[in-house]
């Protein structure tokens, strides 16, 4: 069974730091893996999605990459701000699964950007 | 803009109760999932679906029971409601996309707001 793990378990920066959230996973027969955000009692948003044949992804601040053969994943935040204080998530998705959309979870980072 | 929505924020029920949440999605995706979420346990399968009138148990499904008579709509119910069942509930749906080509990058997982639900 796939496993998620997630390191470390919570960080706490000040504002302005760019900093690695690590991701890694047991199965590297992935169909793709998904960084989440999620804010204090809210539902999960969807940040970047890496397809298995792709290397990485950027959105804005946010740097996503993916080594399927090591297991591992990071996202990179530049220039961390107040607002990117939440908790982050990574999934997987395995191949075999791929059409019915399952995803495994890690139990998350949860990041705390003070001024 | 994608929308999920769950019937209830905040719901405060009694042991043994039959609890019903509710999920609605309104971007025609074939598959949804209910999770529960817990301190320190992360998110947890409960129930999914790929199709109408389809479902498969996901981690836990003991307690639970799901029913999706129409492709927007995705129910768990609480059969008797109990006190270990206290836990943040989540919806999500996605589009189903096959092995070859397919849909890529848009099988992306769209959640609802969830419900806090606490059995008293």
């Amino acid at each position: 069974k796939q496993e998620v793990t997630q390191i470390p378990a919570a960080l706490s920066v000040p504002e302005g730091e760019n900093l690695v959230l690590n991701c890694s996973f047991t199965d590297s027969a992935i169909y793709n893996l998904q960084w989440f955000r999620q804010d204090p009692g809210k539902g999960l948003t969807s940040l970047l999605l890496i397809q298995s044949s792709q290397r990485e992804q950027t959105s804005g601040r946010l740097n996503a990459s993916l080594d399927k053969s090591s297991g591992r994943s990071t996202l990179y935040i530049a220039a961390s701000q107040p607002g990117d204080s939440a908790t982050y998530l990574c999934a997987v998705k395995e191949v075999r699964g791929s059409t019915l959309g399952r995803l495994y979870f890690g139990r998350g980072t949860q990041l705390t950007v003070w001024p | 803009d994608v929308k999920v929505t769950q019937s209830s924020r905040y719901l405060v029920k009694r042991t043994g109760e039959k609890v019903f949440l509710e999920c609605v999605q309104d971007m025609d995706h074939e598959n949804m999932f209910w999770y529960r979420q817990d301190p320190g346990l992360g998110l947890r399968l409960i129930y999914f679906s790929y199709d109408v009138k389809m479902k498969e148990k996901g981690d836990i499904p003991e307690g639970y029971s799901v029913s999706r008579e129409k492709k927007e709509r995705f129910s768990l119910i609480l059969e008797s409601a109990s006190t270990n069942q206290t836990s943040m509930y989540l919806c999500a749906s996605s589009s189903r996309v096959g092995l070859a080509g397919g849909r890529a990058g848009t099988d992306t997982q769209y959640f609802g707001p969830g419900t806090r639900l606490t059995v008293l």
